[in-house]
């Protein structure tokens, strides 16, 4: 099973604030995900990962970027907050299995609100 | 357009029931489909199935594919009120990468 974090697990700030949501995974796993999930809703992807200095833009369309400066470590930005984005943001990671296709592990996710 | 679709949306039944969940999906360059279990925080794996006809099993949790009518079922037998929870299919599709696609989910909910 993978070990994959996230921080903060809640945050509550200001619009116009700029935020980072953390997101580190010790497995080795060179795909990384992130999704945005509003309450009762379904999971969106909003941006992925194949590996390091690889990032794109999901199905859902997203103000907010992301980085991919190493393997375990898929950082999420939003550089002016509004209460549009107040949601919950998880991150994931995969492994190939055999057979073909992958699993992929979710963090606990963070619940954000923007005032 | 790839769209995956869940039924019903939402279930009500008493601890010992057995229930199904569907899964039917429309996606280009199937690779596999994923079931997820989300309580309240993050979704956590059940099964991957990738070959039609082969069922999965997990204690009282069970699954299978056909990929030919496009759909997968997920079946649990003698419910227990830690099944409630909402339900997750997605298939993995695309070309050499692949990703997910979610449905929106089955809510379960068991009762004593």
């Amino acid at each position: 099973e993978a070990d994959i974090y996230q921080t903060p697990r809640y945050l509550v700030i200001g619009t116009g604030k700029k935020i980072t949501l953390e997101c580190s995974q010790t497995m080795g796993h060179d795909k990384m995900y992130w999704y945005q999930q509003d309450p009762g809703m379904e999971l969106h992807l909003i941006h992925y990962s194949y590996g390091v200095n690889s990032t794109e833009k999901g199905d859902l369309s997203s103000e907010s970027t992301v980085s991919r400066i190493r393997t375990e470590h898929f950082p999420l930005t939003l550089e002016s907050a509004r209460p549009s984005h107040t949601s919950q943001y998880l991150c994931a990671s995969s492994e190939r299995v055999a057979g073909g296709g992958e699993t992929q592990y979710f963090g606990p996710g963070t619940r954000l609100l923007v005032l | 357009e790839d769209k995956v679709v869940q039924s019903p949306l939402s279930l009500v039944v008493h601890e010992g029931d057995t229930v199904t969940l569907n899964c039917s999906y429309e996606v280009t360059n199937f690779r596999s489909l994923l079931w997820y279990k989300q309580e309240k925080k993050a979704p956590t794996f059940l099964f991957m199935l990738t070959s039609s006809g082969i069922e999965k099993k997990s204690g009282r949790l069970s699954s299978i594919l056909d990929k030919k009518e496009l759909f997968s079922i997920l079946n649990i037998t003698a419910t227990q009120t830690g099944d409630s929870a909402v339900y997750l299919c997605a298939p993995n599709y695309g070309g050499s990468q692949g990703n997910l696609i979610f449905g929106k989910g089955t809510k379960l909910s068991v009762k004593p």
